[in-house]
């Protein structure tokens, strides 16, 4: 079945540090895809989303490519802040007979440090 | 704040017992999504209601149901409830039927249900 592979966490990382969290997919069929974010207490945010191959994805800073040949989607931010701790999900989703549903990686934590 | 709404927060009750969580979603969507968090699971998705019908499903157990009323807001009821079914239960909603694919999802800030 379709899946997300996401690096485990937590990701520590200094303010102003470069950012890379790793997402690999498995779909049959060519899926939209996309970063959640969740700060602690709150629901999921989308953070940004590709929904072709070589799309980018941008938003606050973060930007995911997607790349049909490595089936990748990785998260990146050239220079990350405290307040960017939280947990972030990649995800995938695919049309089926008219409507999609969202498959979920297991979520990394990234803390920033000041 | 996404706009959509889910009591209670927090939920504490006993095995065998049944609870009703609630979703309110954002004003003008027609779709109601659910899913589940847990720790060892990650993150699922339960059910979808579109204006009023069950619309999609995914890793739902028969022990849980949900309904979308005419006000568009929905309920997700679990029954039977065993330890394992502690966990986050989210719910977001959508404008119309296509799902993630096509539109953006928001969502709720979840619901923590503790069956000890």
């Amino acid at each position: 079945g379709d899946s997300v592979t996401q690096m485990e966490g937590p990701v520590t990382l200094s303010e102003e540090a470069f950012l890379t969290i790793n997402c690999t997919y498995t779909a049959t069929g060519y899926p939209s895809l996309f970063w959640y974010v969740q700060y602690p207490g709150e629901g999921l945010q989308l953070l940004l989303k590709a929904t072709k191959a070589d799309d980018k994805g941008s938003n606050k800073g973060f930007e995911a490519t997607y790349r049909k040949e490595t089936t990748s989607f990785h998260l990146e931010k050239g220079s990350v802040q405290v307040s960017d701790s939280a947990v972030y999900f990649c995800a995938l989703s695919l049309m089926n007979s008219g409507y999609s549903t969202l498959t979920f990686g297991k979520g990394t934590m990234l803390l920033v440090s000041p | 704040d996404s706009g959509v709404t889910q009591t209670p927060k927090h939920l504490i009750t006993a095995t065998g017992q049944r609870v009703t969580l609630r979703c309110s979603p954002r004003s003008g969507d027609l779709s109601v999504y659910w899913y589940q968090q847990s720790l060892d699971q990650g993150l699922q998705f339960l059910i979808q209601y579109y204006n009023g019908e069950e619309r999609a499903k995914g890793n739902i157990l028969e022990r849980f149901s949900a309904q979308q009323f005419p006000d568009l807001h929905s309920e997700l009821n679990l029954s039977s409830l065993e330890l394992g079914d502690s966990a986050l239960y989210f719910c977001a909603s959508s404008v119309g039927t296509s799902g993630a694919y096509q539109e953006t999802q928001y969502f709720g800030p979840g619901t923590r249900l503790l069956v000890l």
